[in-house]
């Protein structure tokens, strides 16, 4: 059982170049997220699956698309790179148990993709 | 503008003592709120939660604060143990959208042998 894989671990890009993140989650959980990780700023939530075939913008969406494949994998892609991406990514996913209110459980991380832009 | 504050970016504290690690939040309609612990190179990983129904909740040596009045919670371990040093961000989130956790900055925990 695996949890929360990650690819790349590093990547370095030059501005304008594109790049597809990959997560996969063997957890069978419902709800996948991605965020990003800048110095003194926490992580931020970009976008996230609530379930498999939906998508939604999180905190700071712009500059990135996302495709939730099936239910195990989640996609963040940078069209054209900026300096300003440069962060340390992490994909996460969720387990919800619904009822007449959500019982929350908490998010599963993975390792984290270290990505500079140059 | 952050909705979640970790205002102290480190703690050192000696092992054996209690650590307190504290956050500060906004928005009242956040009603569930979590822990995580962070070491470098490695995912943050889940430590402890609290929903808004309670103000305490214990789990070993971790014990999680809230004071919703204050809008401020707090994370006490005890006692503390070189292998707690580690980044730990509180997160919030409210009903109404419980897919978006909002983090704080984090606090860096050194705790002395």
């Amino acid at each position: 059982n695996a949890g929360v894989t990650q690819t790349p671990k590093f990547q370095v890009l030059k501005t304008g170049q594109s790049m597809t993140l990959q997560c996969a989650q063997d957890m069978n959980h419902n709800s996948m997220y991605w965020y990003r990780q800048d110095p003194g700023m926490g992580l931020r939530l970009i976008y996230y699956s609530a379930s498999e075939g939906t998508t939604d913008k999180g905190e700071v969406p712009n500059g990135y698309n996302v495709s939730r494949l099936n239910k195990r994998e989640f996609s963040l892609r940078l069209e054209s790179a900026a300096p300003s991406q440069t962060s340390v990514y992490f994909c996460a996913s969720r387990s919800l148990l619904a009822g007449a209110s959500p019982i929350y459980n908490e998010q599963f991380f993975g390792p984290g993709t270290r990505l500079t832009v140059l | 503008d952050q909705q979640v504050k970790q205002n102290s970016p480190s703690l050192s504290v000696q092992e054996g003592r209690i650590s307190i690690l504290n956050c500060d939040y906004t928005n009242s309609m956040f009603d569930y709120f979590l822990w995580y612990k962070k070491y470098p190179a490695e995912g943050p990983t889940f430590l402890i939660s609290i929903s808004s129904i309670k103000d305490k909740n214990e789990d070993g040596r971790f014990t999680v604060f809230l004071n919703k009045s204050a809008k401020h919670l707090s994370l006490h371990i005890v006692p503390s143990q070189p292998g707690d040093s580690a980044v730990y961000f509180c997160a919030a989130s409210a009903m109404n959208n419980f897919n978006k956790f909002y983090f704080g900055s984090g606090t860096k925990l050194n705790v002395k042998p």
